[in-house]
């Protein structure tokens, strides 16, 4: 079965540059979550999207931007990346038919140096 | 206060026995679902188990298996028969109202590691 693609796997950037991830939902999947995981911690919720329009926001920095497109695929694009980026991003998806299973890509593991 | 509170730091467990990791949640919803999540030191996080609170049955999954005692707001997770490859962090998580996009709030896991 199709599972929620996240690229890239990993990405490695310098201070102060900007970078953007991928989230590619599982088809039929209307709704896409993005969430933070620092190391040794749990998922911190940051921004949600429902048939294209944002749903619900977290404590995303103003620094980073979120949107779903017509194919429901989504992009976060963060900038001034600072060294506390560090993190694994995960997207998740959902449908609105079944909102129970939600099911997480394999995350993005972004370094900054 | 703690929307999910995972009082397990870590846990052992012998090859073929089971073991039950233990979440608590907090919340006034009356529509609310408890998930878990395995997260295997590759990183990706599995789907296990889904209880609505409105099931009035456990929910199961082959090996796996929700405790859900709505009474004392616990939802725990059974493993039976632990392999090997159970061996990874455990994640209780919760979505609060009917709202399909509505979030998951997490708690902060328990590892688990199975031993020979």
């Amino acid at each position: 079965a199709a599972g929620v693609i996240q690229s890239p796997r990993h990405l490695i950037k310098e201070k102060r540059e900007t970078a953007t991830l991928k989230c590619y939902p599982i088809p039929r999947h209307d709704t896409v979550y993005w969430y933070q995981q620092g190391p040794g911690q749990d998922p911190q919720f940051l921004i949600s999207f429902y048939e294209k329009m944002q749903s619900d926001k977290g404590s995303i920095p103003d620094r980073f931007s979120a949107q779903q497109f017509s194919d429901y695929h989504s992009e976060l694009n963060m900038s001034s990346l600072e060294l506390g980026d560090s993190a694994l991003y995960f997207c998740a998806s959902s449908t609105g038919e079944d909102g129970e299973k939600l099911f997480f890509g394999s995350g993005t593991q972004l370094s900054v140096l | 206060a703690q929307k999910i509170t995972q009082t397990q730091p870590g846990m052992f467990v012998q090859e073929k026995e089971a073991v039950t990791l233990d979440c608590t949640y907090d919340t006034s919803d009356q529509s609310y679902g408890l998930f878990w999540y395995k997260q295997p030191s590759s990183g990706e996080m599995i789907f296990l188990i889904y209880q609505g609170s409105y099931d009035e049955q456990n929910a199961t999954e082959g090996r796996y298996s929700l405790n859900f005692q709505k009474a004392r707001k616990s939802a725990n997770l059974v493993i039976s028969a632990s392999q090997l490859g159970d061996s990874a962090m455990y994640f209780c998580a919760m979505r609060e109202g009917a709202g399909t996009a509505s979030k998951l709030t997490f708690g902060t896991g328990t590892r688990l590691q199975v031993t020979l």
